[in-house]
């Protein structure tokens, strides 16, 4: 099984454009959740959803979107690009709400 | 947000034990997390703590949960080199993931 697969691994953007980050499991989990990895600051949660066609804001949402259309896809779509966005983000699945986490390996985004 | 609050560092000589201490928010936890991250990866589940427990044990692993302090450690006994990464706590709260900063252990040979 392959997890939770993320592309890209890396990736430059110009100020103002946009990307999408996509996210996928084959686990058949349920939840999917987005986090930002700053320096010292832990994961902050960005977006998150608990099964197809349904997605809430985390703690820092503004200037991303998701969407949830399979259970297997969570992409996380960056809209005009802001230097304050570059980290490294992370997508990770779980089975129910309390369970274990399984992440990706991360997508590590520089915004110039 | 909910603030789960962790030092920044941590650095032990290898054989001793290490002790990772970490302070939550919210006393309706049901389960409290340690994941650890090794460079250049994503996390991965250490070990987890029942929230009506105190204490875990785990081959090396010893996780003690003070209720009261709202208050989670880690010991790793006979530390490693192959232990240091950077060792994150989290709560869950509906369904959402809550981590601390981590704290990255540091073992000399």
């Amino acid at each position: 099984n392959a997890g939770v697969t993320q592309t890209p691994k890396f990736r430059i953007l110009k100020i103002g454009q946009s990307m999408t980050l996509q996210c996928t499991q084959d686990m058949n989990h349920n939840y999917m959740y987005w986090y930002r990895q700053d320096p010292g600051m832990g994961l902050k949660l960005i977006y998150y959803s608990v099964g197809a066609g349904i997605t809430d804001k985390g703690e820092v949402p503004n200037g991303y979107n998701v969407s949830r259309s399979t259970t297997e896809d969570f992409p996380l779509r960056l809209e005009l690009a802001a230097p304050s966005q570059t980290s490294v983000y992370f997508c990770a699945s779980s089975y129910e709400g309390t369970g274990e986490l399984f992440f990706g390996e991360g997508s590590r985004l520089t915004v110039l | 947000g909910e603030d789960v609050e962790q030092s920044l560092f941590l650095s032990v000589r290898e054989g001793d034990s290490s002790v990772i201490n970490c302070t939550y928010t919210d006393s309706s936890s049901t389960y409290l997390y340690w994941y650890k991250q090794e460079p250049g990866a994503g996390l991965q589940l250490l070990t987890y703590i029942f929230s009506n427990m105190d204490m875990k044990q785990d081959q090396r692993l010893t996780v003690l949960l003070n209720k009261k302090d709202k208050h989670l450690s880690l010991r790793i006994a006979d530390t490693q080199t192959g232990d240091s990464a950077i060792y994150f706590c989290a709560e869950v709260i509906i369904n959402k993931f809550y981590f601390g900063s981590g704290t990255k252990l540091n073992v000399k040979p």
